[in-house]
């Protein structure tokens, strides 16, 4: 079955630790997202990536890294500089210009600093 | 920015009863797109809206877009205890490479 796939499921991080968290998808999809959730609240873009080896901002990128450097990964990584990182990390994908088919969320990777 | 607003953020029912979440957004979209959240869970595409006035239909759910393209709304006829969950909308930006997520409705249901 196709799928997003994130990993770990939970992440523990010092302070002052980075820490990558992995996105793998096989839907062939072009586009993909991360987004930081945290409790009881909704979903905020932390950068978004249409292409290989190209990716954009979103509203919360400060403290945050990303690639793209194959069209299946978009790893992410939380640096030092994140100063609230403890959240739940989703990570979507969709096919580009095709109307009608919205994101498919992994199952996501809940970080805790301690 | 762009920002989506959904009312109420909480609403609890009793078995039985409808549910209405309200969705707002500052700019005219494209589309509106629906997804609903089980707790622990991650959020799940229900549909998209794109016409102006559309109303669609899944089983118990009713889903309408504003006629001025900026508010929507999805209405659930006599809810079920599998109904729990978080429902958000999300608009997408005017280049449509992204989406704005509003802040979600919980919905509780007592059986």
């Amino acid at each position: 079955d196709g799928g997003i796939t994130q990993s770990p499921k939970y992440l523990f991080r010092k302070e002052g630790q980075n820490v990558t968290l992995s996105c793998e998808q096989n839907l062939n999809h072009d586009a993909m997202y991360w987004y930081r959730q945290d409790p009881g609240q909704g979903l905020r873009l932390i950068y978004y990536s249409q292409i290989v080896n190209d990716f954009q901002k979103g509203d919360i990128a400060e403290g945050y890294s990303v690639s793209r450097e194959k069209k299946e990964s978009f790893p992410l990584t939380v640096t030092s500089a994140q100063k609230n990182p403890t959240a739940f990390y989703l990570c979507a994908s969709r096919v580009q210009d095709r109307g009608g088919y919205g994101y498919t969320f992994g199952s996501g990777t809940r970080l805790t600093v301690v | 920015g762009q920002q989506v607003m959904q009312i109420p953020q909480y609403q609890h029912v009793q078995e039985g009863e409808d549910f209405t979440t309200y969705c707002n957004s500052s700019t005219t979209l494209s589309n509106i797109q629906w997804y609903k959240q089980r707790p622990g869970g991650h959020p799940v595409f229900l549909i998209q809206l794109v016409k102006s006035g559309e109303v669609k239909k899944q089983k118990r759910l009713t889903f309408q877009f504003g006629e001025a393209k900026k508010n929507s709304s999805l209405h659930i006829t006599a809810t079920q205890t599998t109904d729990v969950g978080t429902y958000f909308c999300a608009g997408p930006d005017n280049a449509g490479n992204m989406l704005t997520f509003g802040g979600g409705t919980r919905l509780m249901v007592k059986p």
